[in-house]
């Protein structure tokens, strides 16, 4: 357990809303991401934080913005949801520590329905 | 550009049966890690392992074993006697080793069903 929340779980919408999930860690690690799953594309990454007010587009970020304010805190926001943006999304922490520690831990998990 | 192709969607097996998922990479990288993710019906993501691409030794825990070989840019993962519970889909990702950001390139994805 890598100390990783996610709100809301669940969430409907309506298109052109605007949506914003919730990161939550509690373990103080410096790098952050989210990813969205898809059937038949696995998980893509949408943006990643490499600390406080420091983030980076990923492979699908267009439509999405990120912030930072703490350490604990990545937020990811819709600013104007669309149907194609129905998705599970999946916020991951890189465990620092050097070798075989580094790597991606995930929360559970946000579905998100857009009408 | 970096990518990773599970060509199995779904593979469904009787309990007991081995059964090997294939894992097959691009990259230009000269260095990167190889990752295998679970995620069983309950939906999170479980780490099962990271390799490091100058590590070609096999490794196996318990029932779980991998299989890498740079020359096919394969990253197999084969799971001896399944079980019920091993049923999952299961994922490879790929990412350079690079100071800093580690952006897993992840592939489709293979459904396991365990049968009893």
């Amino acid at each position: 357990d890598a100390g990783i929340t996610q709100s809301p779980r669940h969430k409907v919408t309506e298109t052109g809303t605007p949506v914003t999930l919730r990161c939550h860690q509690t373990e103080n690690h410096r790098y952050m991401y989210w990813y969205r799953q898809d059937p038949g594309h696995g998980l893509r990454l949408i943006h990643y934080s490499y600390g406080v007010k420091d983030t980076d587009k990923g492979e699908v970020s267009d439509g999405y913005s990120v912030s930072r304010s703490k350490t604990e805190d990545f937020l990811l926001t819709l600013e104007s949801a669309t149907s194609s943006q129905t998705s599970v999304y999946f916020c991951a922490i890189k465990n620092s520590g050097g070798g075989a520690r580094e790597t991606q831990y995930f929360g559970p998990g946000t579905r998100l329905l857009v009408l | 550009a970096q990518k990773v192709t599970q060509a199995q969607t779904e593979i469904s097996v009787v309990e007991k049966e081995d059964v090997t998922l294939d894992c097959v990479y691009e990259t230009r990288d000269t260095t990167y890690y190889l990752f295998w993710y679970k995620q069983p019906p309950s939906g999170e993501l479980v780490f099962l392992i990271r390799r490091n691409s100058f590590d070609e030794q096999n490794e196996i825990s318990g029932r779980y074993s991998w299989n890498f070989q740079k020359s096919t840019s394969s990253f197999n993962f084969t799971i001896t006697a399944s079980q019920v519970v091993d049923s999952a889909v299961y994922f490879c990702a790929l990412s350079p080793i690079i100071q800093g950001a580690q952006k897993l390139v992840f592939g489709q994805g293979t459904r396991l069903t365990i049968n009893p």
